[in-house]
């Protein structure tokens, strides 16, 4: 079955931190991943993509790594702010015709003063 | 920059009556998708077009959920009767292309938020 799981559910973090989010899939084929960001009440919005071949992409102080062998994602964010309080999403994408995407449940980060 | 258009944005109904959301995708954009979140859950889709076909509805329940997009541009969803357990976000996404490929990234909107009472 083709799973998005991602931890923490949840995080804490003060103002000006670093964090990192993770993302673990059983998703085949194997197309491309993205992470999007979810403000309250409002829909997803895309921070990056990556395809099998590529293994870092960064969106300012997004940064996404994959490693396809074991199926891993991360997303590093940087100097972390208020505004980055959301929940971020991993999203896996099959490839072939008009197959699913999956989408993993998130993890809600809270960024305090 | 444009954007994926959703309305209404909030709607409250009482359980049993009917409700309709409606989306208009980011123009060019062949496909488009509903999807309903629960809160704390990721999304769910529930339909997908290509144009004015449905492409995907495995997981739309039929008996009560009705979509259409009947020129292939905008679309509507619809709720009859509408259940309790219905109490969610719905949200609309277009891409330009369909599938889980690279070039499909998807463009949602901000959403409907449903509650029945």
């Amino acid at each position: 079955k083709n799973q998005v799981e991602q931890s923490p559910q949840s995080l804490i973090i003060l103002e000006g931190k670093n964090c990192t989010l993770q993302c673990n899939y059983t998703v085949s084929p194997f197309s491309n991943l993205r992470w999007y960001k979810q403000d309250t009440g409002r829909g997803p919005v895309s921070l990056t993509i990556m395809t099998f071949s590529e293994n870092t992409k960064s969106n300012g102080r997004y940064t996404a790594t994959l490693d396809a062998d074991t199926k891993q994602s991360s997303l590093h964010i940087t100097a972390s702010q208020l505004s980055d309080s959301a929940s971020y999403i991993c999203v896996v994408g099959l490839s072939g015709g008009y197959q699913k995407v999956t989408f993993g449940t998130g993890t809600k980060l809270q960024v305090i003063p | 920059e444009a954007e994926v258009a959703q309305s209404p944005r909030y709607k409250i109904t009482e359980k049993s009556q009917a409700v309709a959301f409606w989306c208009d995708p980011i123009s060019g954009h062949a496909t488009l998708y509903w999807y309903r979140q629960i809160l704390g859950q990721g999304p769910e889709l529930l339909v997908q077009f290509q144009d004015e076909s449905v492409v995907d509805d495995s997981q739309l329940p039929k008996d009560r959920f009705s979509a259409e997009r009947l020129k292939g541009v905008d679309s509507t969803l619809k709720i009859q009767p509408a259940e309790l357990g219905d109490s969610a976000m719905y949200l609309c996404a277009s891409s330009h292309l369909g599938g889980g490929g690279p070039r499909a990234d998807q463009y949602f909107g901000p959403g409907t938020r449903l509650l029945v009472l």
